[in-house]
Parts: C-alpha cells; sequence; structure tokens
C-alpha cells in the first residue's frame, strides 16, 4: 500500500491564481482532512471529512474548498492564492472517528509558496 | 481555551541516554492521544497511542505515560538514537460534530548528538 499520497510536491503561485492539491489514499479509511503547517503555529486542520461525498470546515477554512468526489480522493482548492496561503499543507485519513481507531495518518506533505 | 502544549522547544541528548517528551492537555474530557514523529520534510509519523482509560503503554523503545490527575502525557524513549532526531508532537483527539479531529502541540525538537 501506498498510504497518503499527495501531489503536487512543491509549486509557487502567483497572488491571484487557483489551485488544487490531491490527496489519495489506499487505505479504504472513512476520514480525510487537510492541514496546514506553519512555523510556530503547528498543524492547524483546514477542512475534512467523514465519507464520500460531505465535507465540512475544521479551524482555518476561509480562503480554501474542498471536495471528496470519490471515497479515496480528497482535493484542496485555492480560488485565489494570497501569500497568507504560503504553507506546507498535510492531508491525513483515518479509518473511523470513534473507538480506537483514530490515529490519522499523514501524507508527505505540499510545500506552495505564494509570491 | 483549549489546547495541547508542550513544555519544551528543543531537546538535546546524547546518542544512547534515554529521552523524555513532555507535554501538557487542557481539555479533561479528551479520551485518547498519540504521539507523532515528523523528521525534516516529511509528515507526522504515528509512534504510539493511549487511551485515558490507561496509565501506560509500551512499544518498542517508546513508552507513553498518561497522568490524568495533572493533565499530563510523556513519551520516553530508551537508548536514544541519532535517527530519532525529529520534531514530536502530541495530539489529543476529539470528537466534534460528526468527524474527529487531533489537536496537535507546538512540537519538541530532539536533536541527538554522537
Amino acid at each position: 500500500n501506498a498510504g497518503v499520497t499527495q501531489t503536487p510536491k512543491f509549486r509557487v503561485l502567483k497572488t491571484g491564481q487557483s489551485m488544487t492539491l490531491l490527496c489519495a489514499q489506499d487505505m479504504n479509511h472513512e476520514y480525510m482532512y487537510w492541514y496546514r503547517q506553519d512555523p510556530g503555529m503547528g498543524l492547524r486542520l483546514i477542512h475534512y471529512s467523514v465519507g464520500e461525498g460531505t465535507t465540512a470546515k475544521g479551524e482555518v477554512p476561509d480562503g480554501y474548498n474542498v471536495s471528496r468526489l470519490k471515497k479515496q480522493n480528497f482535493l484542496l482548492g485555492l480560488e485565489s492564492a494570497a501569500p497568507s496561503q504560503t504553507s506546507v499543507y498535510f492531508c491525513a485519513s483515518s479509518p473511523i472517528a470513534g473507538g480506537p481507531r483514530k490515529t490519522q495518518y499523514f501524507g508527505p506533505g505540499t510545500r506552495l509558496l505564494v509570491l | 481555551g483549549e489546547s495541547v502544549g508542550l513544555h519544551l522547544p528543543t531537546l538535546s541528548v546524547q546518542e544512547g541516554d534515554n529521552s523524555i517528551i513532555n507535554c501538557a492537555y487542557s481539555n479533561s474530557a479528551s479520551d485518547y492521544f498519540i504521539w507523532y514523529k515528523q523528521e525534516s520534510g516529511k509528515g507526522p509519523q504515528f509512534i504510539i497511542d493511549i487511551r485515558s482509560n490507561m496509565d501506560k503503554r509500551q512499544g518498542q523503545r517508546v513508552t507513553v505515560l498518561l497522568n490524568k490527575t495533572v493533565k499530563h502525557l510523556s513519551l520516553q524513549i530508551a537508548a536514544t538514537q541519532p535517527g530519532d532526531s525529529a520534531v514530536y508532537f502530541c495530539a489529543e483527539n476529539r470528537i466534534y460534530n460528526q468527524g474527529g479531529k487531533l489537536i496537535f502541540g507546538q512540537g519538541t525538537e530532539l536533536s541527538v548528538k554522537p
């Protein structure tokens, strides 16, 4: 199993441009998450999904949109990139939210620079 | 407010020594805690977890201790190796509405001196 994969690994955008980050998992997990990681801020949840066709807002959802059309994929979109969105983005997935199987498994990250 | 924090931002140990990384949490309702390791340029990697009905759990060279009385979590690494150098995050897992969310601490950077 590849686990959680993310594309692209690195991207440079100009302010106002749009892009989509792709996350894929082959573990048949129900839950998927998008985080951003900034120096001194730790990991912050942007959006998450509890199953195919569902999405919900996390702590810092503004400026981002997500879609979960297929169970194995979770897309993060930036409609109009801003320099404040320069960050490292991590996708994660977990089997279910309840019980002991709450552990989230992370992808390798996407580094985004907005100029 | 709710938070998960780490006492020390950096920790330097000698190879072969034991390492202890500490974490404080504020939400007494949290029932599950996880330690992650993040190496430079990589995503967080699961190390070990513990449920709130346990005080201690051991893995390979790692032990997690949970003190619910003082809301404190620690990760002990035995015989620390250079490959253990990384940032270590504690996280508490909470259920919000339909989903589970992890609240992460800021991280402690562990540096192992050969």
